[in-house]
């Protein structure tokens, strides 16, 4: 299974871009790397998903590196209430369905 | 659309004893999966049903079991419960297809004592 690997914290200051990064280098190439959040003591969100090209939504951007093996996160102008754990996901088929596999993620803080 | 809910929220319990706890998924969403969140251990997958079949288990002993029932919603039980237990239960719901958003609930923390 495909591991992914973040850094544990990171500091973004307030209406400024953050920028988290994801490494993947095992991904194979039929599966998708997911981005959720989790506030505290809430269940995991979803921000957003690709597979090989870069994807923008309402919340944010994901960039995906031609090799596959790595993406960035980014949250275009962060906020107070943006401050959460980050996790970066890669979705591997098992079985004839799917499993996800979180890491530790990115704790990220938004300073005022 | 009314999201997934999670019954009870709060839960304490007592070592030896069993728990049972509910997951409503959102409307339309045949998958609804399990994981098991704690400080040391972060989420781990529990299982997975969709449409009544267990079609994927994590690495968690016999003691946790669930089922899923024909209107999508679905229980897991935990028997002979150990401090280890101890830990927020997250349920999350998907339509199942290749894409699968997961959608979670707020969760269920238990606490054994």
């Amino acid at each position: 299974d495909a591991k992914t690997t973040q850094p544990p914290s990171m500091d973004c200051a307030e209406g400024r871009a953050a920028n988290l990064p994801c490494n993947h280098s095992t991904i194979s190439g039929n599966e998708y790397v997911y981005w959720y959040r989790q506030i505290h003591s809430q269940g995991p969100q979803y921000i957003i998903h690709g597979l090989k090209n870069n994807e923008t939504n309402e919340m944010a951007s994901l960039i995906i590196t031609e090799d596959r093996k790595s993406s960035t996160l980014i949250l275009p102008h962060a906020t107070l209430r943006d401050t959460a754990v980050y996790y970066c996901i890669v979705r591997a088929p098992t079985s004839g369905t799917y499993k996800y596999i979180f890491g530790t993620g990115t704790r990220l803080k938004v300073l005022a | 659309k009314a999201g997934v809910t999670q019954t009870p929220r709060y839960l304490i319990k007592t070592r030896g004893q069993q728990v049972t706890l509910s997951c409503s998924p959102i409307s339309g969403h045949r998958s609804v999966s399990w994981y098991q969140q704690t400080p040391g251990q972060g989420l781990q997958f529990l299982f997975e049903y969709f449409s009544e079949t267990q079609r994927n288990k994590g690495n968690f002993p016999g003691r946790f079991s669930g089922r899923q029932f024909s209107n999508s919603r679905s229980e897991m039980n935990v028997s002979t419960l150990e401090l280890g237990d101890s830990a927020l239960y997250l349920c999350a719901s998907s339509l199942g297809t290749a894409e699968g958003k997961l959608f979670f609930g707020s969760g269920t923390q238990l606490s054994v004592l």
